[in-house]
């Protein structure tokens, strides 16, 4: 069964400090991932995609197949970037591609 | 640009009763999604229409929901009879077209409904 599993609900850092955020899939093909992440009273929004190979905000994320995992990472964490994280796996090809299924998400937190 | 718009923002009902949420997508955009998200859930994906056509429904409870995109633009969701378990956010979300690498979703504020 496809799943996306986020094994962290709360991860809380200090500003400056480095930040991993966990995400681990299980799909029996070729995956599609993603990051998504909702601020404060904002909209659930892309972050990066695995495809594109960047780096959005300072994150970056890498495929590890072996692993079958995901990890976001940076850095040095700042304030904004407070805000709860989603790992997503886009499954399907024909007529379901596109569909999306998320992790439980985990909330970041940076302190001062 | 104009973002997915969806109304109402809150519903609050008692069991047994129905409930609709609209949405209205970027201009454009084929794809449309609906995912219900419940609390400490990500989203979860209800049903997927490419245009005015449904391409996936499989997750979506057919005995009280429904969904309809009519002239392949604004889509209706519907619950009737709504169950305690229904309380969720309903996020509906659209995409120029259906290709999870190739194509963006764009999420609308959600409907957060409670079920009394």
């Amino acid at each position: 069964a496809q799943r996306v599993t986020q094994p962290e609900k709360l991860l809380s850092v200090f500003k400056g400090a480095p930040v991993e955020l966990k995400c681990n899939y299980s799909y029996s093909g070729s995956p599609e991932l993603f990051w998504y992440v909702q601020y404060s009273r904002q909209r659930l929004q892309l972050l990066l995609r695995h495809i594109s190979r960047e780096s959005i905000k300072g994150f970056t994320a890498d495929l590890n197949k072996g692993e079958t995992s995901f990890h976001l990472k940076k850095p040095f964490a700042q304030e904004e970037d407070s805000a709860m994280y989603y790992c997503a796996l886009s499954r399907g090809y024909g007529g379901s591609q596109g569909n999306l299924i998320f992790g439980k998400g985990t909330k970041l937190s940076v302190k001062p | 640009e104009a973002g997915v718009a969806q109304s109402p923002r809150y519903k609050i009902i008692e069991k047994r009763q129905s409930v609709a949420f609209w949405c209205n997508p970027i201009s454009g955009h084929a794809t449309l999604y609906w995912y219900q998200q419940i609390l400490g859930q990500g989203p979860k994906l209800l049903i997927q229409f490419q245009n005015n056509g449904v391409v996936d429904d499989s997750q979506l409870p057919k005995d009280r929901f429904s969904a309809e995109r009519l002239k392949g633009v604004d889509s209706t969701l519907k619950i009737q009879p709504a169950k305690l378990e229904d309380s969720a956010v309903y996020l509906c979300a659209s995409s120029l077209g259906a290709g999870g690498g190739g194509y963006e979703q764009f999420f609308g504020p959600g409907t957060r409904l409670t079920v009394l």
